[in-house]
C-alpha cells in the first residue's frame, strides 16, 4: 500500500464550481498534512497546511482532516481557470520527518 | 527576500558523466531538502541537510551524494548518470530540520535530461 494516495485525474470542473481534492495516507502517526500546488513546467507552492482535525480556510481554500478516517481534503470554492493545476499533498514521515507526497491530482478549470 | 534559488535551470548530460547541482536556501533558513521528481509523480525525498550535518537520506543509491556549507547553500553530487537520473531535481530550504510542522519552500528546480 502507497503511503500516500491521490486520485490522479484529471478532474475538471467549470469555473465557478467547488473543486473537491483528496488524499489518504496510511501512517496513522502522521500528525500534519501539506498541501502543494504545482503549475505544469514550475516548482510545488505551499498553499495549505493543517494539523488539527477540523477545517482550516484560507481564502477561497479549505483543508478538511479527519485522522480517524486518515483522510485530507483540499476544497476550492469559486475555482478559477488560474486554478488549473497539479495538487499535492504530503505528509511529513521518516527519521528526518521529510515530506511524503503523493503523486498529485490534476485539476483543470473549465471557462 | 530572495527565495531557494538552483542552478543550472536545465542540464543535458550524457550516461556515466558526473553532474552537480546548487541550492541556496532563504536566508535565515538552516536545512535544505532535495527531491526528485519524474514527470506524472510526486516529489521524491533524496537528503536533508541541517547545520552541515545529514539528517535524513531517501531510498536512493549512493552514486548520490551531497552536502551542505558553512553558509548552508547545499550541493547535490550525481555520479555515472543513468537514463532514469532524468527528472526536475527540486531544492527545498526550511528554518530548521523538520519536527513535523516545518513548512517547506521549494526553489525552481533544476531540469536534468540524460541522453
Amino acid at each position: 500500500q502507497k503511503e500516500v494516495e491521490q486520485n490522479s485525474g484529471p478532474l475538471s470542473v467549470p469555473e465557478g464550481a467547488i473543486a473537491s481534492l483528496n488524499c489518504t495516507y496510511s501512517d496513522r502517526g502522521s500528525q500534519s498534512f501539506f498541501w502543494y500546488r504545482q503549475y505544469s513546467g514550475k516548482s510545488p507552492e505551499l498553499i495549505m497546511f493543517i494539523y488539527s482535525n477540523g477545517d482550516k480556510e484560507d481564502g477561497r481554500f479549505t483543508a478538511q482532516l479527519n485522522k480517524a478516517s486518515q483522510y485530507v481534503s483540499l476544497l476550492i470554492r469559486d475555482s478559477q481557470p488560474s486554478d488549473s493545476a497539479t495538487y499535492l499533498c504530503a505528509f511529513p514521515s521518516g527519521s528526518a520527518r521529510q515530506l511524503t507526497f503523493g503523486s498529485g491530482t490534476q485539476l483543470t478549470v473549465l471557462p | 527576500d530572495a527565495g531557494v534559488t538552483q542552478s543550472p535551470t536545465h542540464l543535458i548530460k550524457t550516461r556515466g558523466q558526473h553532474v552537480t547541482l546548487r541550492c541556496s536556501p532563504i536566508s535565515g533558513h538552516k536545512s535544505v531538502s532535495w527531491y526528485q521528481q519524474v514527470l506524472g509523480q510526486g516529489p521524491q525525498f533524496i537528503f536533508q541537510y541541517y547545520e552541515k550535518e545529514e539528517r535524513g537520506r531517501g531510498n536512493f543509491p549512493d552514486r548520490f551524494s551531497a552536502r551542505q556549507f558553512p553558509n548552508y547553500s547545499s550541493e547535490l553530487n550525481v555520479n555515472a548518470l543513468l537514463l532514469g537520473d532524468s527528472a526536475l531535481y527540486l531544492c527545498a530550504s526550511s528554518v530548521t530540520s523538520g519536527g513535523g510542522r516545518e513548512k517547506l519552500f521549494f526553489g525552481s528546480g533544476t531540469q536534468l535530461s540524460v541522453l
